[in-house]
């Protein structure tokens, strides 16, 4: 299958500080891609969708702001965490799929996230 | 998209079939259902995903009822690294998507 890859795979930042995850579709262009954050014991939530060449669309209650989203390539997606707290530690995970509408999406191996 | 629901965990004998249940019984006509599991610290997985037919590839089985409100996905071996949270998703694109609270499988020696 197709190729998502995150990095770094884990972060440890001090608060205050920025912290970018990049995610790189390998083998395929990416025309939209996903940023989505897992706290301990729950379920992945969609923070937002970047597209590529545009804005990203945030999900409510997801500051932009402090949630950075670049998607200068068909390739290559960041996510820039800006002025990080201890509660915006998390584990960040992003998927990409293919143009065609109902292939499946690939995910990258997620990004840990402490912020001390 | 149509919510899912799974049962929160299962066990499975190692080499065993496991079959995992998902209700979908506000699926629409144009969403398919996709399979992903969740190892421990890891991105999730893509495993299989179908329409109205019966899929198979080399990971997994999914088997859609007619009336296309439920699924069960099949691991027909299972193995220890199959422990995993499995997700069912209902949704008409697979760019964009919803995830539950999936299934805890756990592979017993």
């Amino acid at each position: 299958g197709a190729v998502v890859s995150q990095h770094p795979s884990r972060v440890i930042c001090k608060s205050g500080t920025s912290v970018k995850i990049e995610c790189r579709s390998l083998d395929f262009q990416a025309t939209t891609m996903f940023w989505y954050r897992q706290f301990p014991k729950q379920s992945l939530m969609l923070m937002a969708t970047s597209n590529e060449g545009s804005k990203a669309t945030y999900e409510q209650g997801v500051e932009k702001d402090k949630f950075l989203i670049n998607h200068a390539s068909l390739t290559l997606s960041t996510l820039t965490v800006t002025s990080a707290h201890p509660e915006d530690s998390s584990f960040y995970i992003c998927s990409a799929s293919r143009f065609t509408m109902n292939t499946e999406a690939f995910f990258g191996q997620g990004t840990r996230l402490t912020v001390v | 998209d149509a919510k899912t629901t799974q049962p929160p965990s299962m066990d499975c004998a190692e080499g065993r079939a496991a079959n995992l249940p998902c209700n979908h019984s506000t699926i629409s006509g144009n969403e398919y259902v996709y399979w992903y599991r969740q190892i421990h610290s890891q991105g999730p997985q893509y495993i299989i995903h179908g329409l109205k037919n019966n899929e198979t590839n080399e990971m997994a089985s999914l088997i859609i009822t007619e009336d296309r409100k439920s699924s069960t996905l099949i691991l027909p071996h299972a193995t220890l690294r199959d422990t995993a949270v499995y997700y069912c998703i209902v949704s008409g694109s697979a760019r964009q998507l919803t995830f539950g609270s999936g299934t805890q499988l756990t592979v017993l020696p």
